[in-house]
């Protein structure tokens, strides 16, 4: 079963700080991997997707990577801002394409 | 920007009730899912679908049912509603995740915010 981790579970940062969220997941034979914001009370907002063959996507100030083999997923975020605060959930999609396995999620708080 | 619509966005109702949370999606989507979400936790899938008349349960969906008759619309019943069930309902949609044109991207309503007394 596929398992998705991240870490760490809650970050607070400066406003101004360049920073990384961390996702891992088990199993590497993923059809792709989602990055989200949510903020709170409120759905998900799709970030960025990479697809199981591409190693980054890059939109504005964030940049995912991925990397299959480690079974590993970094979202950077270049020079937070207080707009930034939400929570960040990375997602997997198995290779069946059929669902997506979430990880907790990181609680970030870029302080002014 | 994504077009997809959840009814009611807050609900409370008694225990027993049997109520139906609405999903409405307008842009020609195959793939319809539904999360419940505690606050602060992970999203948990109940059930998915991959077109009319296709439905599939998750991780939590022994106490309620979906139908998908149309497209666009993917509601979600609870047949006797319990004081576990409150929690955040979220619905979501997306392309099939294949060819160039099709990335598989999610995309979630605002969410049903139900609470059982």
């Amino acid at each position: 079963k596929q398992e998705v981790t991240q870490i760490p579970a809650a970050l607070s940062v400066p406003e101004g700080e360049n920073l990384v969220l961390n996702c891992s997941f088990t199993d590497s034979a993923i059809y792709n991997l989602q990055w989200f914001r949510q903020d709170p009370g409120k759905g998900l907002t799709s970030l960025l997707l990479i697809q199981s063959s591409q190693r980054e996507q890059t939109s504005g100030r964030l940049n995912a990577s991925l990397d299959k083999s480690s079974g590993r997923s970094t979202l950077y975020i270049a020079a937070s801002q207080p707009g930034d605060s939400a929570t960040y959930l990375c997602a997997v999609e198995e290779t069946s394409g059929s669902r997506l396995t979430f990880g907790e999620g990181t609680q970030l708080t870029v302080n002014p | 920007e994504a077009d997809i619509y959840q009814t009611p966005r807050y609900l409370v109702i008694g225990t027993g009730k049997k109520i139906t949370l609405e999903c409405s999606q307008t842009m020609g989507h195959d793939k319809m899912y539904w999360y419940q979400q505690d606050p602060g936790m992970e999203l948990h899938l109940i059930h998915y679908s991959y077109g009319v008349n296709s439905t599939e349960k998750g991780d939590l969906s022994s106490e309620s049912t979906v139908s998908r008759i149309r497209t666009e619309h993917f509601p979600l019943t609870l047949e006797s509603a319990r004081p576990s069930h409150t929690s955040q309902y979220l619905c979501a949609s997306s392309k099939p995740g294949w060819g160039t044109e099709n990335t598989g991207e999610l995309f979630f309503g605002e969410g049903s915010r139900l609470t059982v007394l």
